[in-house]
């Protein structure tokens, strides 16, 4: 059975510092990566992809994959209160559209 | 661009009803998966439409099925509700083609079943 193990929290920051943010999967097939954010009340919210390993940056978001470890992170560089939430891994397989999810850790920045 | 549409947002069954929950996708999107949330089994998938073919499906009973329509736009029906099916309903569309398209989620649906 396919399995994405997250660390459910919550994990406590404080304001301007880096959070980070790690997943891990079972599954070998694995060929894409996904970070969603869910603020509590609300629906997911893709805030990054990857699929190869090393580093992709997007504004103060970096997601770093390490296939060999099967291993996925998030960072969160100058954390904000409103980047409070809980940040959910999520990975496919090849040919399959399935997302199968972590059960999320949730993020507390303290202002 | 609208994103991703689900109708409608809340609703409260009885056990043994039937409930249809509709979603749009992205314009432009081909695919749609359909998603259940609860507290205790955090998201699971349940089936995936593809040119209004069921492509992928999930480990959950036949009680549960969809289809797709034309316009890309799905539905998802759940028969003999019980007291367990009471959970958020998510929606996500991509554009299709490749797996690893990113999904992207309606607001969902939240069913309470009594």
């Amino acid at each position: 059975q396919k399995e994405v193990e997250q660390n459910s929290g919550p994990l406590s920051v404080p304001e301007g510092a880096i959070a980070s943010l790690n997943c891990t999967y079972s599954d070998r097939g694995s060929q894409s990566f996904f970070w969603y954010r869910q603020y509590s009340g609300k629906s997911p919210e893709l805030i990054m992809f990857i699929y190869s390993n090393g580093d992709k940056e997007d504004g103060r978001f970096t997601a770093q994959l390490n296939k060999a470890s099967q291993y996925v992170s998030l960072l969160i560089r100058d954390s904000q209160p409103s980047d409070s939430a809980t940040y959910l891994c999520a990975t496919t397989d090849t040919g399959r559209r399935a997302l199968t999810f972590g059960s999320g850790t949730r993020l507390q920045v303290q202002p | 661009k609208a994103g991703v549409t689900q109708t409608p947002r809340y609703l409260i069954k009885t056990r043994g009803q039937q409930v249809t929950l509709s979603c749009s996708p992205i314009s432009g999107h081909r695919s749609v998966s359909w998603y259940q949330q609860t507290p205790g089994q955090g998201l699971q998938f349940l089936f995936e439409y593809f040119s209004e073919t069921q492509r992928n499906k999930g480990n959950f009973p036949g009680r549960f099925s969809g289809r797709q329509f034309s316009n890309s736009r799905s539905e998802m029906n759940v028969s003999t509700l019980e007291l367990g099916d009471s959970a958020l309903y998510l929606c996500a569309s991509s554009l299709g083609g490749r797996s690893n398209q990113p999904q992207h989620f309606g607001d969902g649906t939240r069913l309470s079943i009594l």
